[in-house]
């Protein structure tokens, strides 16, 4: 059974960093990508970031580049988000969420989502 | 940006109705769309992807259709479990989401 369990998030004042990890198991991690999605209180979805699944490749939303980075360690099965210079409006639940790559189209979906982990900035 | 417009926002119905939930891209993304349902405070859940194939475990009064710009996600007869919110997302280039339809009780 896929599971992915989140946690690092937490109240931090503005211009703050966060890191947050996502313990994943039940499927081989490092032959799939990895990414995060965050939801705002009362809003919708939006997708964060990705890594493949050997961490050589990353992609960021432009609304995180430059301040988030995503990393990976397959050896312990944990996927991070370091999060810095932390504004209001990156408060959300973000969520860890495993890629599902269609070897045919070359196209990426997610297919398996943890419970996610709440990010508050606040002063 | 390829954005995501989901209608309606949110909808009220009963247990044994049929309902449809549209999406509509902002340009066309094939057949590269996903379905989610999200219940408070949980994770979202794949339930359609490819527009139309229906992910494992997933019950079969849930189908999607469409192609290119307009898409479709349709539960046959709602159960009292399916009141939930629903998003559509593209991941044709990158990975977006419309804004979701909300699924409630009437």
């Amino acid at each position: 059974e896929v599971q992915l369990v989140e946690s690092g998030g937490g109240l931090v004042q503005p211009g703050g960093s966060l890191r947050l990890s996502c313990a994943a198991s039940g499927f081989t991690f490092g032959s799939y990508a990895m990414s995060w999605v965050r939801q705002a209180p009362g809003k919708g979805l939006e997708w964060v970031s990705i890594i493949s699944g050997s961490g050589g490749s990353t992609y960021y939303a432009d609304s995180v580049k430059g301040r988030f980075t995503i990393s990976r360690d397959n050896s312990k099965n944990t996927l991070y988000l370091q999060m810095n210079s932390l504004r209001a409006e990156d408060t959300a639940v973000y969520y860890c969420a495993k890629g599902r790559y269609d070897i045919l189209t070359g196209y990426t979906h997610f297919d398996y989502w943890g419970q996610g982990t709440l990010v508050t900035v606040s002063s | 940006a390829i954005r995501m417009t989901q209608s309606p926002s949110s909808l009220s119905a009963s247990t044994g109705d049929r309902v449809t939930i549209t999406c509509r891209a902002s340009q066309g993304i094939s057949s590269y769309l996903a379905w989610y349902q999200q219940k408070p405070g949980k994770a979202p859940k794949l339930l359609i992807y490819a527009a139309s194939t229906l992910q494992s475990g997933v019950p079969s009064r849930f189908s999607g259709s469409g192609s290119g710009t307009d898409f479709t996600l349709t539960i046959s007869c709602l159960q009292s479990e399916d009141f939930a919110t629903y998003y559509c997302q593209q991941y044709y280039s990158w990975w977006t989401f419309g804004q979701g339809t909300k699924v409630e009780i009437k």
